[in-house]
């Protein structure tokens, strides 16, 4: 499985701010992926990110609210912009391993003042 | 009804207990059953990986699937403190790597 590192790994913002969380995967990987983790509920896709192509957003989530980069097949960044209260929780990226397998990052956990 | 269906917990077991973890799904179309372990302030770390039915075990971890029932178990044997996570479990139809997840059951091996 490949190594995936995420960082920050915690951090606690102001409303109405933006932050941008960094993934970074030891190897070239096509697709990467961006989930919400909020307390008491399943882990929630946000989009996918294809290197050369825009995200694929999921129902409920916009670009303007999480835009994400891709520049190469090793790196994404996902950024919560205008941030709420509502936004406080853990995101995630990930890769796809073999046969529908997902492997995780260590996680970002967000809090908004 | 949601697409998966976990028993969030908490669950409290003393060390050495056999832990069964469970989760219902509605989606007979699923093919492909895993079960994730999470520890506190990490991310989702890969446990168990069915396809289709049967059993499969790795030292003290056996995943059941039971598509018939659309049911999946995950039993710990010989519970260690270690043990004490969350534990997620999470199905997809394939194709899309779309993982349906369970809203996790939190763990706690007592010493």
């Amino acid at each position: 499985s490949a190594v995936i590192s995420q960082k920050p790994s915690r951090d606690i913002c102001q409303r109405g701010t933006s932050l941008t969380i960094q993934c970074q995967v030891d190897s070239q990987v096509t697709m990467m992926f961006w989930y919400r983790q909020q307390p008491g509920q399943s882990l929630t896709l946000i989009a996918t990110a294809n290197q050369g192509s825009e995200a694929t957003y999921e129902s409920g989530f916009v670009i303007d609210k999480f835009p994400i980069s891709r520049p190469n097949l090793t790196f994404s960044t996902l950024t919560v912009s205008n941030m709420s209260p509502e936004d406080s929780s853990i995101y995630l990226c990930s890769v796809a391993g073999s046969e529908e397998k997902l492997f995780f990052g260590s996680g970002t956990q967000l809090s908004v003042l | 009804q949601k697409e998966v269906e976990q028993d969030p917990g908490p669950l409290s077991v003393p060390e050495g207990a056999i832990v069964s973890l469970n989760c219902t799904y509605s989606n007979s179309a699923f093919q492909y059953f895993m079960w994730y372990r999470q520890y506190s302030r990490k991310g989702p770390e890969l446990l168990m990986y069915t396809y289709s039915s049967g059993n499969k075990e790795d030292g003290r971890f056996t995943a059941q699937v039971d598509k018939s029932s659309k049911y999946i178990s995950l039993f710990i044997r010989d519970s260690q403190p270690s043990d004490s996570a969350t534990y997620l479990c999470a199905m997809s139809a394939g194709a899309t790597n779309k993982l349906i997840f369970g809203t996790g059951t939190l763990l706690a091996v007592q010493p």
